[in-house]
């Protein structure tokens, strides 16, 4: 069983610009949770898909979007970036079924540095 | 409005002695809270949770104690070990989906030997 692997480690992008993150879920797990952790503060959650559908989202502007694959792979698309972008980037991958709370497993992270 | 807050930045205590680590929180529509534990480079792993119908949960050296009139909660590690030095996050969320969780600002951990 593999765990939850992010693409790539570290990015320097300059404001204005466009940026695509990437993040592998676990086998297995149909939900994938994308946050956005800034310097000094937990993570705060941006979205989640569900089954390839967006399943809820958190306070962040529509400059962020995100694709949910058929294998359950995902991306976070942030367009425009501005200064405050810079932060880390988790995702989480989970298996949904409503029956009872789930447990998500976190990647180590998307290093994104906006200048 | 920070829903989920811990209000210690950090924490240094001795091996072997108790760790507790607080959290305090907002919204009352919170079904589950969860501690995760963060080390450098990683991402958050899941260590405890408890659901919003019990007032502790007990999990080896971790335990985790909510009080709803307070809307508090609190980790205890003992005995605390130089291995759990970490950032800890409190978290919490409605329904089962944990995917969707409010997450507190982190406490570091710190345990001397």
């Amino acid at each position: 069983e593999t765990g939850v692997t992010q693409s790539p480690t570290h990015l320097i992008k300059t404001r204005g610009q466009q940026v695509t993150l990437r993040c592998s879920s676990q086998s297995g797990h149909n939900t994938v949770s994308w946050y956005q952790q800034a310097l000094g503060q937990g993570p705060q959650f941006i979205f989640q898909y569900y089954r390839e559908e967006e399943n809820g989202r958190g306070n962040f502007p529509p400059r962020f979007s995100g694709l949910q694959f058929p294998n359950y792979s995902s991306e976070l698309n942030v367009n425009a970036l501005e200064l405050d972008d810079s932060a880390l980037y988790l995702c989480a991958s989970s298996l949904l079924t409503g029956a009872s709370t789930d447990t998500q497993y976190f990647g180590p992270g998307t290093r994104l540095t906006v200048l | 409005d920070q829903q989920v807050k811990q209000n210690s930045p950090s924490l240094s205590v001795q091996e072997g002695r108790i760790s507790i680590l607080n959290c305090d929180y907002t919204n009352s529509m919170f079904d589950y809270f969860l501690w995760y534990k963060k080390y450098p480079a990683e991402g958050p792993t899941f260590l405890i949770s408890i659901s919003s119908i019990k007032d502790k949960n007990e999990d080896g050296r971790f335990t985790v104690f909510l009080n709803k009139s307070a809307k508090h909660l609190s980790l205890h590690i003992v005995p605390s070990q130089p291995g759990d030095s970490a950032v800890y996050f409190c978290a919490a969320h409605k329904n089962t989906n944990a995917g969707k969780s409010t997450f507190g600002d982190g406490t570091t951990l710190t345990v001397k030997p």
